[in-house]
């Protein structure tokens, strides 16, 4: 079955730019049934939804978040990434990357990756 | 923007007992309501999707119910392994798809 990893720094400077990869197991990424997503969860709160990438390329970002947040593919190594720029305190979180299909929701997630962001 | 309130925001409860968490939203969101549970120091995982399916390989005592802005996620009997974090997510507005603040089902 399709399994989900991400990867990158646990600790990234403020106004830096904090870079993950998740890397898609099991199946492709190139699949044109999902979309392949970005979700995070400060330590202690909710889940808030960031943003996907289809395998064309093509994307949509939290309004909230859109001026800071870049999410690319690269389906030659089944991956995909996320970039959040000029980071402060209040983007420290469990980033989880996710399959998501429109009508049904996230599955499966990967096990997530905590990034704090200190100087 | 579609906001979802879910409440209680804990419900203690003991094992064999029913749990009924609800799910609201401000405004109608047809049947496009998913369900997730999370376990302490875990990804969430998918549990009900189109406000009553059961994902793949989730047992039968999880049932959701509800239309339009109200929604309900029943335990018939909880688990040991069934005490967690429940939130709902809403479909019909995505893209983003919005979450709940999550309900705590915790052991009484």
């Amino acid at each position: 079955q399709v399994q989900l990893q991400e990867s990158g720094p646990g600790l990234v400077k403020p106004s830096q730019t904090l870079s993950l990869t998740c890397t898609v197991s099991g199946g492709s990424i190139s699949s044109g049934d999902y979309y392949w997503s970005w979700i995070r969860q400060p330590p202690g709160k909710g889940l808030e939804w960031i943003g996907y990438i289809y395998y064309s390329g093509s994307t949509y970002y939290n309004p909230s978040l859109k001026s800071r947040v870049t999410i690319s593919v690269d389906t030659s190594k089944n991956q995909f990434s996320l970039k959040l720029s000029s980071v402060t305190a209040a983007d420290t979180a469990v980033y989880y990357c996710a399959r998501e299909l429109s009508d049904l929701g996230l599955d499966p997630w990967g096990q997530g990756t905590l990034v704090t962001v200190s100087s | 923007e579609i906001v979802l309130t879910q409440s209680p925001a804990t419900l203690s409860l003991s094992p064999g007992e029913r749990a009924t968490l609800s799910c609201r939203a401000s405004q109608s969101v047809s049947s496009y309501l998913a369900w997730y549970q999370q376990k302490p120091g875990q990804a969430p995982r998918l549990l009900i999707y189109d406000a009553s399916n059961r994902a793949t390989g989730i047992p039968a005592r999880f049932s959701g119910s509800g239309s339009g802005t109200d929604f309900t996620l029943t335990i018939s009997s909880l688990e040991p392994e069934d005490f967690a974090v429940y939130y709902c997510q809403q479909r019909s507005n995505w893209p983003p798809g919005t979450f709940g603040p999550g309900t705590k089902v915790d052991i009484k």
